[in-house]
């Protein structure tokens, strides 16, 4: 299963709302996590479960979607959230797993 | 507080070999499944090997499959991940991360090594 998000990259400004999408080549239930990445740093979970927010994440980061469409929305953009994202899907129990290609929020 | 810190990164020639650890606290290690992810410079995520809870089921991405072997020891809370035959496409960071199966996700991340394959 592939994974495309778009776009790859993206021009913000503070408090913007910014929408990413993630497609995949199948349908993959609800199987489909977001994580933000700061340059030189790991990954860090936003959300899973396609719209569950992981503890600790702030409220303006949403995720939903289903089957093969899925979005990541940031409500009010903040200077904190300029960094890269990608999506993630787990293809077939228990450990096939896939990423998008990432999304770079920069700012504008 | 959970940690995962991972070594063993470093400069190796192609056809070399390298073997990356990952030590864990702050968990029952023994109960969660672990995988690396790699990143080569500039570019994105790459999931590259898993390993079950007990070391009983291991998973290789195509990319990697007969050169890198994973294991765990769970008596010392640590992960591992053998590389042998490296090539040049294998330079990158290489994440050691927590999983959770049941949502099929990583929670952790270690703060990842970096390998570089270079003559």
């Amino acid at each position: 299963i592939q994974l495309t998000q778009s776009p790859s990259s993206l021009s913000a400004s503070v408090g913007d709302r910014v929408t990413i999408t993630c497609r995949a080549s199948q349908g993959i239930s609800s199987y489909l996590a977001w994580y933000q990445q700061k340059p030189g740093k790991a990954p860090k979970l936003l959300i899973y479960a396609a719209s569950t927010l992981q503890s600790g994440v702030p409220s303006r980061f949403s995720g939903s979607g289903s089957g093969t469409d899925f979005t990541l929305t940031i409500s009010s953009l903040q200077p904190e959230d300029f960094a890269t994202y990608y999506c993630q899907q787990l293809n077939s129990y228990p450990f096939a797993l896939t990423f998008g290609g990432g999304t770079k929020v920069e700012i504008k | 507080e959970v940690q995962l810190v991972e070594s063993g990164g470093g400069l190796v020639q192609p056809g070399g070999s390298l073997r990356l650890s990952c030590a864990a606290s702050g968990f029952t290690f023994s109960s969660y499944a672990m995988h690396w992810v790699r990143q080569a410079p500039g570019k994105g995520l790459e999931y590259v090997s898993a390993i079950s809870s007990n070391g009983g089921s291991t998973y290789y991405a195509n990319s990697v499959k007969g050169r890198f072997t994973i294991s765990r020891d769970n008596s010392k809370n640590t992960l591992y991940l053998q590389m042998g035959s490296l090539r040049a496409e294998d330079m990158a960071v290489y994440y050691c991360a927590r999983f959770i199966a049941v949502a099929g996700i990583f929670d952790y991340w270690g703060q990842g090594t970096l390998v570089t394959v270079s003559s």
